[in-house]
């Protein structure tokens, strides 16, 4: 069965560091995955995408994430983090022989301290 | 901002009544899903609406049901209100047909079951 696993469920840094959150999958196929954010009380608002080609893949707000097929793992990145950061981060994997519906992790909450 | 509406955006319902809420899709996109979002969870697939037909559905029973509109627009209806229903409620949209495709999500709806 198709899951998504975010083992971080709060994760907090100093504005200016470096972040990684990570997030593994499972599924029999080439993934297509998502990360997502989402702000309190609000939608989900798409990070960055991993379809084919290049494992490197860049994202909105300085974001990137690196897909490891060896290791199941599409884990974001972050060089420097701004207090605007501070958000739930979502990471999915999109089943296409499903209707296209998305599998969600739990989340991984992200605080910023200054 | 997506372009994709949902109404209203906070419901509060008593536990046995129906609710339906609405989902506007964005421009071009023929396909509509809907997801549950617990709090502090990860949203869940409920089902898609692909060209007014239902194309997939998560494991939600059959008091969650849905609609689609020739104009791409869709609702989700839910009977017989339980207490854990309560939840945000988010629709995605997307240009379904094709595999490299993402979800554009709306602001959700938040219901309270009392």
């Amino acid at each position: 069965a198709q899951s998504v696993t975010q083992p971080d469920i709060h994760i907090t840094v100093s504005e200016g560091a470096s972040l990684e959150l990570r997030c593994n999958y499972s599924y029999g196929a080439t993934p297509y995955l998502f990360w997502y954010v989402q702000s309190p009380g609000q939608g989900l608002q798409l990070l960055l995408k991993y379809f084919s080609g290049d494992t490197l893949v860049q994202g909105i707000k300085g974001f990137e994430a690196e897909f490891k097929r060896s290791q199941s793992s599409f884990n974001l990145r972050k060089p420097s983090v701004h207090w605007s950061d501070a958000a739930e981060y979502f990471c999915a994997v999109g089943v296409y022989n499903q209707g296209g519906k998305l599998i969600f992790g739990q989340g991984t909450e992200l605080s910023v301290k200054p | 901002e997506t372009g994709v509406t949902q109404s209203p955006t906070h419901l509060i319902k008593t536990r046995g009544q129906q609710v339906t809420l609405r989902c506007s899709s964005q421009s071009g996109h023929n396909t509509v899903s809907w997801y549950q979002q617990a709090l502090g969870q990860g949203p869940q697939f409920i089902f898609q609406y692909y060209r007014e037909e239902e194309n997939g559905r998560g494991n939600f029973p059959p008091r969650f049901s849905g609609l689609q509109f020739p104009n791409y627009s869709s609702e989700l209806n839910v009977n017989a209100l339980e207490l854990d229903d309560s939840a945000l409620y988010l629709c995605a949209s997307s240009l379904g047909g094709t595999m490299n495709t993402e979800a554009f999500f709306g602001q959700g709806t938040r219901l309270t079951v009392v």
